[in-house]
């Protein structure tokens, strides 16, 4: 099974502020993947997939980069909305996996 | 609108049966794969079980911790799919998540349920 990390754990920021969150993947997954956000309670919401494609209706404050092991999601600048946690998941072969979350509130 | 809507949780006792119900509306159903996904307390997200569309040969795929207890099946002229759980665990404790594939044999997920609450306890 492919194996996902991702870093922070958990980032501490500002409204306006810069945030890059990154996921790697034990073994490499081309751009299969996609990244999705959640908040307390609720159902995630699909963000980014193809490692870089921006779902319909997702601001463009948020991109995605990377391919084969490595992988970025960047808010370029954080709005009070964006408070979540974020979860990377690979879709290059069964079973999918999600990384462990990455939690963004704030500082 | 889409909307996908998860049914059937509730409190079982370790061993026996549940099954969830995913209802959908607001697109066409038979051209997209589904699938269940779900989270303990405090913890992350967990993939659980995926179906193709039936165009797409309607076949299923499972996660080692619940192949072979539970099954997942779509009814496509009720616009539903479903998840049937055996022999639960205590460890099966969690909020139960439907969602639906981006395309007919998509590995992304665009449109989710609110969850149902499933908890397996004596």
């Amino acid at each position: 099974d492919i194996q996902m990390t991702q870093s922070p754990s958990s980032v501490s920021a500002s409204v306006g502020d810069r945030v890059t969150i990154t996921c790697r993947a034990s073994q490499p997954i081309s751009t299969w993947l996609a990244w999705y956000q959640q908040k307390p309670g609720k159902a995630p919401k699909l963000l980014i997939y193809g490692a870089s494609n921006l779902q319909t209706g997702v601001p463009s404050r948020f991109s995605g980069s990377g391919s084969g092991t490595d992988f970025t999601l960047t808010i370029s600048s954080l709005q009070a909305e964006d408070f979540a946690t974020y979860y990377c998941q690979h879709a290059n072969s069964f079973p999918f996996t999600f990384g462990p979350g990455t939690k963004v509130d704030i500082k | 609108e889409v909307q996908l809507v998860e049914s059937g949780g509730g409190l079982v006792q370790p061993g026996r049966s549940l099954r969830l119900s995913c209802i959908t509306s607001g697109f066409t159903f038979g051209d997209h794969a589904m699938s269940w996904f779900r989270q303990a307390p405090g913890k992350g997200l967990e993939w659980l079980s995926f179906i193709r569309s039936n165009p797409y040969g309607g076949t299923t795929e499972y996660a080692a911790s619940v192949k072979g207890r539970f099954t997942i099946s779509r009814d496509d002229s009720k616009r539903l799919a479903y998840l049937q759980m055996n022999s639960l665990k205590i460890e099966d404790t969690a909020v139960y998540f439907c969602a639906r594939g981006a395309a007919h044999s998509s590995g992304w997920f665009d449109y989710w349920g609110q969850g149902t609450l499933v908890t397996v306890s004596s």
